[in-house]
């Protein structure tokens, strides 16, 4: 049972535009929400995370947001760069157990 | 500051046989968790250590097992390894001690594959 889904595989981008990826949840308990970037060949990056007592975190060029009510959160980056192509992934865990994650939307910014 | 390693980068076994993955967590991080991902999937939960104990299991059979040393560094033991092990295990440390919420930091992981 897939509790963190992320339903787009992939997302192209041009550079300078916004990137939205989306993530959507079925566990009400899930507290604590993070997005991670993964290059090939190498360990999956944290990015950003976000509790559920806010609604939006901040971070330069990354900002997530979260919608409890619709299980639902989303990474926008702005501007787009080339080197932020990669795969992300969003996870999430409820009071400090384990991490679920998302299958992945591999991001190409296109220069 | 190290980050978070794991040996060997690539293993090659045979159906039946044993594995052990290693993992040494970032500076300053106490608590190792193990995951696994297949191809074109996400990293699933194996099971985290802390102080050297079990302190959460996923979905996963008694095949896989681990252990903890003093040093906070980890193993990963699959026995009677089969053709759907194959994947990436990624070992991500943190710190538990202060709780609350507290990102993982991962290590880029062992690739096996099972012939």
């Amino acid at each position: 049972d897939q509790q963190v889904k992320q339903n787009s595989p992939s997302l192209s981008v041009q550079e300078g535009r916004i990137s939205i990826l989306n993530c959507d949840y079925t566990n009400s308990m899930f507290d604590y929400f993070l997005w991670y970037k993964k290059y090939p060949a190498e360990g999956p990056t944290f990015l950003i995370s976000i509790s559920s007592i806010k609604d939006k975190n901040e971070d330069g060029r990354f900002t997530v947001f979260l919608n409890k009510s619709a299980k639902h959160l989303s990474l926008h980056i702005v501007p787009s760069q080339p080197g932020d192509s990669a795969v992300y992934f969003c996870a999430a865990s409820a009071e400090g157990n384990q991490f679920y994650f998302g299958t992945g939307t591999s991001l190409t910014v296109i220069p | 500051d190290a980050g978070v390693t794991q040996s060997p980068t690539h293993l090659i076994k045979t159906r039946g046989q044993q594995v052990t993955l290693r993992c040494s967590p970032k500076s300053g991080h106490d608590t190792v968790s193990w995951y696994q991902q297949a191809l074109g999937q996400g990293p699933q939960f194996i099971f985290q250590y802390y102080e050297e104990e079990e302190r959460q299991r996923g979905n996963f059979p008694d095949r896989f097992s681990g252990h903890q040393f003093p040093n906070y560094s980890s193993e990963l033991n699959v026995n009677a390894l089969l053709l759907g092990d194959s994947a990436l295990y990624l070992c991500a440390s943190s710190q538990l001690a202060g709780a609350g919420w507290q990102p993982q930091h991962f290590g880029d992981g062992t690739r096996l594959s099972i012939l």
